[in-house]
Formats: C-alpha cells, sequence, structure tokens
C-alpha cells in the first residue's frame, strides 16, 4: 500500500515571502500521479497542481511549483510571493492510475498561514 | 460555473437515525468519489463509481453504508443506522475519465454530519 507523509504539521510565513512545504511517498509503482491540494477555512478540497510521475518536467501553477524527485521519492510544493489567500491547508495525494483502485491517497495535512 | 453540489451542508442528528446525503456532480463527469474527512483519520476513500458503476467501495462499513448513483447527475450516500463515530466532513468529488484517468478531481464543500 501507497502512504504519504507530511513532516510540517504548521508552517506560517510573511505575506510576500517563499514557502516549501515537504512532502514524501513511499511505492513500488513506476506509474503513478501526485498531487497538492488546498482545503481554505470554507472546507471545500481545491486542486492546487499535479505531477505526472514518467514527465522529468516540474510542474508549475502561475507562483505554485513543485520539486519533484523520483528516485528520493519526494515532491515539495514551493509557493512564491505567498498571499493571504494562500492560507489553507495544504495535502499531498498520490494516485496510481488503476482501474478499480484509482483512489487519492492523502497526507495528513500542513497547515499554513500567511502572516500579514 | 461549474462546481459540485453537496447537501446538505450541515447535519446534526441523533444515534440510530438514517442519514442521506445527495451529491450532484459536474456536468458530464463520470467518476464520482465520496471521501470522509475526520481529524484522526484525515481522509478516507468510502467508495467510487464510474459511468454510475461502483467499482470500490471497500472503505464503507458495509452493514450500515450504502452509495449509490440513481443517475448520472445524482449520487448518494447513506448511513443506516448513524452512530456518533460517524461524526466527520463527507466530500463528493467528481472527475472525467477520457479514456485514461489522471486523477483531476474536483470536490464539493463537504457536509458536516454530526451525531449525538
Amino acid at each position: 500500500a501507497q502512504t504519504v507523509t507530511q513532516s510540517q504539521p504548521e508552517m506560517s510565513v510573511q505575506e510576500a515571502e517563499t514557502v516549501t512545504l515537504s512532502c514524501t511517498y513511499d511505492t513500488s509503482e513506476s506509474n503513478y500521479y501526485l498531487f497538492w491540494y488546498k482545503q481554505p477555512p470554507s472546507r471545500q478540497m481545491i486542486l492546487v497542481i499535479r505531477q505526472e510521475a514518467y514527465k522529468q518536467q516540474n510542474a508549475t501553477e502561475n507562483r505554485f511549483s513543485v520539486n519533484f524527485q523520483k528516485a528520493a521519492k519526494s515532491f515539495s510544493l514551493k509557493i512564491s510571493d505567498s498571499q493571504l489567500g494562500d492560507t489553507a491547508m495544504y495535502f499531498c495525494a498520490f494516485m496510481k492510475p488503476d482501474f478499480g483502485n484509482e483512489k487519492l491517497t492523502f497526507g495528513t495535512g500542513t497547515r499554513l498561514t500567511i502572516i500579514p | 460555473d461549474a462546481r459540485v453540489t453537496q447537501t446538505p451542508r450541515h447535519k446534526v442528528t441523533e444515534m440510530g437515525q438514517e442519514v442521506t446525503m445527495r451529491c450532484q456532480p459536474i456536468l458530464g463527469h463520470n467518476t464520482v468519489f465520496w471521501y470522509r474527512q475526520t481529524m484522526m483519520q484525515g481522509l478516507e476513500l468510502l467508495a467510487y463509481f464510474r459511468n454510475r458503476a461502483p467499482l470500490d467501495d471497500s472503505g464503507m462499513p458495509k452493514d450500515r453504508f450504502s452509495a449509490e448513483m440513481p443517475d448520472a447527475t445524482l449520487a448518494t450516500l447513506k448511513i443506516q443506522p448513524s452512530e456518533p463515530r460517524d461524526s466527520a466532513v463527507y466530500f463528493c468529488a467528481s472527475g472525467l475519465e477520457r479514456g485514461s484517468w489522471t486523477g483531476e478531481l474536483f470536490f464539493g464543500e463537504g457536509s458536516r454530519l454530526t451525531v449525538l
């Protein structure tokens, strides 16, 4: 079974600074997807960024980028120029595209607070 | 603005009562997941459907939980009888599978259930 570990329960950073959230995972699969989801106080889970394991290039979405280290099984999220609206829980998730077993396995989350 | 709609947003009930949660996936999406979120267990998969057919419901306590998709625009999760340990936030999420599943999910705002 796959596991996802987020070792930082809480983080805080000043507005406009850069912050990196850590995630490691354990799997014997070679083909899989990794995700970062954001859960603001409104509770809705929002997809931030997705990475396909067979792609070496790190995914980016505006101010959000990842550092995907496949051999190390590491998938960190970097938020640049942080904004107050980035305050949320951030969950790292893993999925293998295996028909009938396509669930997302989530980490325990990191609570990020952006300080004005 | 396409979104996943869940009802009710909040539900307080007494132990032993039946609870039904409903989800309207994004129009055109053919894959629907039910997740449960608690402080202790985090985010856990309960069940998921593709083209209305159940693919995995191994996360559900079968004796009290049932999940169905009566049609493509409605997914239901029923608990009967409810117990205090069922208190959680229940999320519905939908996505579109087009030949291969890439795991991109759109979540609803969740139904917060409290069983007294």
